[in-house]
């Protein structure tokens, strides 16, 4: 089966920029999303096919991917974005999800 | 306004069968799969498959194969989960999701799915 694989946690000032990583082999050769899930919340999507945003998630949210590594970044944190985060992407007729990151801006 | 509506928090004892469901309301239900995540107290999210409510054609993460039933009844707009013998171990909190799929025109076979609206989430509590 295919993985995922997210740190469990980041960390981050308020205004400075949060990467969030989700390795897997040959990544970049599929598409990645990702969602952010706030405490007792649904998750959200907030990036789809790598880097777009759908209508109404904030333009500090940004994604990209490349090789073996897809990367969510968030400029000018807000101490609104703290959440869980987890990548996901299709393989083999499956959603694989990754493990989650929680991001504390501190 | 796109939603999806789930049922009611349950409580279950082991070995009793179960049955939540997800509506959709402003959208055609019919066009897009729709599918359902489970999340155990403070883990991360585990897809357990999809449905394309128009042909039924239904797919199943291999964790979850055999464990669960997901169906759909066209008429009212409505996605189901079901067990036919809750563990304790199902206890959790469940999440449907529209997936939207998108086939990219320069290589129509890294096509990809992806979940764009989700429920507010059912909680299922099993035990004896």
């Amino acid at each position: 089966s295919y993985d995922l694989t997210q740190p469990p946690s980041v960390s981050v000032s308020p205004g400075q920029t949060a990467s969030i990583t989700c390795s897997g082999d040959q990544l970049g050769f599929k598409y990645v999303s990702w969602y952010q899930q706030k405490p007792g919340q649904s998750p959200v999507l907030v990036i789809y096919h790598d880097s777009k945003r759908p209508s109404g998630i904030p333009e500090r949210f940004s994604g990209s991917n490349a090789v073996n590594t897809a990367t969510l970044t968030i400029s000018g944190t807000q101490a609104m974005d703290e959440a869980d985060f987890y990548c996901q992407a299709w393989d083999s007729n499956t959603v694989v999800l990754g493990g989650g990151t929680k991001l504390t801006v501190l | 306004e796109v939603q999806l509506v789930q049922s009611g928090a349950e409580v279950k004892k082991p070995g009793e069968s179960l049955k939540i469901s997800c509506q959709g309301s402003g959208y055609n239900f019919t066009s897009y799969w729709i599918g359902w995540v489970r999340q155990k107290p403070g883990k991360g999210l585990e897809w357990m498959g999809i449905i394309y409510p128009r042909d039924s054609d239904t797919r199943y993460s291999p964790s979850f194969q055999g464990q669960v039933t997901i169906s759909t009844d066209t008429s009212i707009s409505t996605a189901f989960l079901q067990w036919s013998s809750l563990k304790a171990s199902d206890t959790a909190m469940y999440y449907c999701a529209r997936h939207s799929v998108v086939v990219p025109p320069a290589m129509p076979s890294s096509y990809y799915y992806y979940m764009d609206v989700w429920g507010k989430g059912t909680t299922v509590t099993v035990s004896s």
